[in-house]
């Protein structure tokens, strides 16, 4: 099993949908967690953090599950802009290390 | 302007011609990471360097090599590549301070390599 499982998509959702992706992960000792942003050919770019059980900025969630290991991100109002892979990354361990999942593909319809 | 610069940013070459890929942040990082993107796999770490002469190994090690001989450059090595090492490549930098402060990555826009 991977550290860090992500459902790859694609999510196909109209603009001004509400749209959920969740990210599991199965190193109980992680951290921390990141959201990342990567549009097609580009490289990644940080969206969000999330240190506790939560942060929220403008129409963006992410929420964390400690108990149930998971960790998810709320796209409110969709736009077509938010069309992209959306990579969930945990960061601690006994390694220290960041673990990247594979992506969730996000296309915004008008 | 902050950023992370990797070079080239597209390469086609042949099996086993030495080739380097430089990668340098302007941030003041101890950080820096190499990763591959390959489809339907992800970003996989190939190595990391926590300081200046520092590196590690990450989950794809087999085939390069690095250095940090200082802070601001980290360039990956393919001593021989194979067709097998085509990938897009993306150099990372992060400032260690602050909890988890080493998982907020500024990446580089990437290098794409074709080895025949």
């Amino acid at each position: 099993r991977k550290e860090v499982e992500q459902d790859p998509g694609p999510f196909n959702v109209p603009e001004g949908a509400t749209v959920a992706f969740n990210c599991t992960y199965s190193n109980s000792a992680s951290q921390s967690f990141f959201w990342y942003r990567q549009d097609c050919r580009k490289e990644p770019k940080l969206l969000m953090s999330v240190y506790s059980s939560g942060n929220e900025d403008g129409r963006f969630t992410a929420q964390l599950n400690r108990a149930s290991q998971y960790i998810s991100l709320l796209i409110r109002d969709s736009k077509l802009s938010d069309s992209a892979t959306y990579l969930c990354v945990g960061y601690g361990g006994a390694t220290n290390k960041l673990i990247f999942g594979t992506g969730t593909l996000l296309a915004v319809q008008p | 302007e902050a950023q992370v610069t990797q070079n080239p940013r597209y390469l086609i070459t042949v099996t086993g011609k030495k080739l380097t890929v430089t990668c340098s942040q302007n941030m003041n990082h101890e950080y820096m990471s190499w990763y591959r993107q390959d489809p339907g796999l992800g970003l996989r770490q190939i190595y990391y360097s926590m300081n200046v002469e520092v590196t590690d190994k990450g989950d794809v090690p087999e085939g390069y090599k690095v250095s940090r001989k200082e802070k601001r450059n980290f360039p990956l090595i393919l001593e021989s590549p194979s067709p097998n090492q085509t990938s897009l490549y993306f150099c990372a930098s992060s400032s260690l301070s602050g909890q988890g402060k080493a998982g907020e990555l500024f990446f580089g826009e990437g290098s794409r390599l074709t080895v025949l």
